[in-house]
């Protein structure tokens, strides 16, 4: 069964707007993952947040997370086309070795 | 560097058949591993190595198999293909193995595979 859930599954917005994600997930963490996916190519890896951080920024993203309420959520200010994308979740589980659970995605369409 | 390359990009078989996905990778990573994407599912574990000798089932393992002789090398194999095999597959590759915790997993470009 799937670890994350990332809501919205799809975002439409303009050029310029703030586009923010959520991951919710179910068992305790290490750390978690924001993942990119531009269509019929691999994924790209964005921003690592541990769990002991609450905040973490790179460049124009921010990522939160909050271990309580088991979830986090990406932030990418002043949106640009080229930010069109899917966008996933991935957690590192605190049992096992380098196993990494990924969410379902967010489509993110940035309209020119 | 080239990173994790994965061949073929693409591939049809009838099934039945069987044919080996290969992944290279060289960033000396000792941690490799195998997903599966479907629509609306996002990424699944299929299986994973954390070192020459060493792999291990993920999520979805029933019809595959792997083995890791060199750190460079992860190939996966599909013995009898099913058509519930037709999936886009990641190899990834990661140089984080301590036990708890993983790091930047970077990932190959993806094959392809549709099962008739």
């Amino acid at each position: 069964s799937q670890q994350g859930e990332e809501d919205p599954q799809a975002l439409s917005i303009q050029e310029g707007e703030n586009a923010t994600m959520n991951c919710s997930y179910k068992t305790s963490i290490n750390n978690l993952q924001w993942y990119r996916q531009n269509s019929g190519r691999g994924l790209v890896h964005l921003i690592l947040i541990r769990s002991n951080e609450r905040e973490k920024h790179s460049g124009r993203l921010r990522v939160t997370l909050d271990t309580s309420k088991k979830s986090s959520s990406l932030l990418i200010t002043a949106s640009r086309a080229a930010d069109t994308a899917s966008y996933f979740c991935a957690t590192a589980l605190n049992t096992g070795f380098q196993k990494l659970v990924f969410g379902t995605g967010t489509r993110l369409l940035v309209s020119p | 560097n080239a990173g994790v390359t994965q061949t073929p990009k693409f591939q049809v078989l009838k099934t039945g058949q069987s044919m080996t996905l290969q992944c290279a990778q060289d960033m000396n990573h000792e941690y490799m591993s195998w997903y599966r994407q479907d629509p609306g599912m996002g990424l699944r574990l299929i299986h994973y190595s954390v070192g020459a000798g060493i792999t291990d089932q993920g999520e979805v393992p029933n019809g595959y198999n792997v083995s890791r002789s060199t750190t460079e090398d992860f190939p996966l194999r599909l013995l009898s293909a099913a058509p519930s095999q037709t999936s886009v597959y990641f190899c990834a590759s990661s140089s984080n193995i301590r036990q708890g915790g993983t790091d930047t997993q970077y990932f190959g470009p993806g094959t392809r595979l549709t099962v008739l």
